[in-house]
C-alpha cells in the first residue's frame, strides 16, 4: 500500500518568514495530493491540493509543488501569520477514483509573533 | 448546508465491549470514509463506502467494520475493544471521486 512520509514533525518560524513542509510517497500510481490543516481541537480542512498532471499550484500565500519523478511534494507558506499555527497533514490517494487517502504523520507549525 | 455530523462526540468503554459510531454526510455526498486519528500515527484510513458498497479498506483488523445506508449515512463498529483502540474517529464525506474530503468533528473513544 501507499506510504507517505512527512518532515519536519515540528516547525517554528517568525511571523513573516516562510515555512516549507516536505512529503514523499511510495506508490507511483498515486495521482492526487491534498494538504489539510487542523487547528487545535478542530477538524482537518483542505487548504490546497494538486493532481499529478500539474507541477505547481498557488493560492495566495500557499503553494504546493510536485515532483513525480522523485515522488515528493511540498507545501510552501509565505509571509506566515500567527493564524497559520496548526498541524498540517499531507496525503496521497491509494487508488484512482476513490477517497482513500494515506496521510503523513503531520507537522506542527508554530508562528511566533 | 449542514456539515458532516458525527455521534456520539465522546464515549468511554471498557476492554472487550463493542462500540458503534454514526456519521451523517453532507447532503448529496455519496462517499463516506472513516479515519482513526492518534497522536503518534496521525490519520489512518479505515474504510470508504460509496453507494452502500465498501470501496476500499485500510489495514485494520476485522474487529473494525462499517456499513452505509441508502441515505448515505454510515456507521462503523469496533468489537472486542482494546486499549489501543482509544482514538479520535473521524468521518469524512465527499461529493466527488478523488476530491475534497469534508470531515466531521469526530468521535473521541476512550477504552479503559
Amino acid at each position: 500500500g501507499e506510504n507517505v512520509e512527512q518532515h519536519p514533525s515540528t516547525l517554528s518560524v517568525q511571523e513573516g518568514d516562510s515555512a516549507v513542509i516536505k512529503c514523499t510517497y511510495s506508490d507511483s500510481a498515486s495521482n492526487y495530493f491534498p494538504w489539510y490543516k487542523q487547528e487545535l481541537g478542530k477538524r482537518p480542512q483542505l487548504i490546497i491540493d494538486i493532481r499529478s498532471n500539474v507541477g505547481e499550484k498557488k493560492d495566495q500565500r500557499i503553494a504546493v509543488t510536485l515532483n513525480k519523478t522523485a515522488k515528493h511534494f511540498s507545501l510552501h507558506i509565505t509571509e506566515t501569520q500567527p493564524e497559520d499555527s496548526a498541524v498540517y497533514f499531507c496525503a496521497a490517494t491509494g487508488q484512482t477514483g476513490a477517497n482513500n487517502l494515506f496521510f503523513g504523520t503531520g507537522t506542527r507549525l508554530t508562528v511566533i509573533p | 448546508k449542514a456539515g458532516v455530523t458525527q455521534t456520539p462526540r465522546y464515549l468511554i468503554k471498557t476492554r472487550g465491549q463493542q462500540v458503534t459510531l454514526s456519521c451523517s454526510p453532507i447532503s448529496g455526498h455519496r462517499s463516506v470514509s472513516w479515519y482513526q486519528q492518534t497522536p503518534g500515527q496521525g490519520l489512518q484510513f479505515l474504510f470508504e463506502y460509496f453507494s452502500e458498497t465498501q470501496r476500499n479498506k485500510g489495514n485494520f483488523p476485522g474487529r473494525f467494520s462499517g456499513r452505509q445506508f441508502s441515505n448515505s449515512r454510515s456507521e462503523m463498529n469496533v468489537s472486542t475493544l482494546e486499549l489501543g483502540d482509544s482514538a479520535l474517529y473521524l468521518c469524512a464525506s465527499s461529493g466527488s471521486t478523488t476530491g475534497e474530503l469534508f470531515f466531521g468533528e469526530g468521535s473521541r473513544l476512550t477504552v479503559l
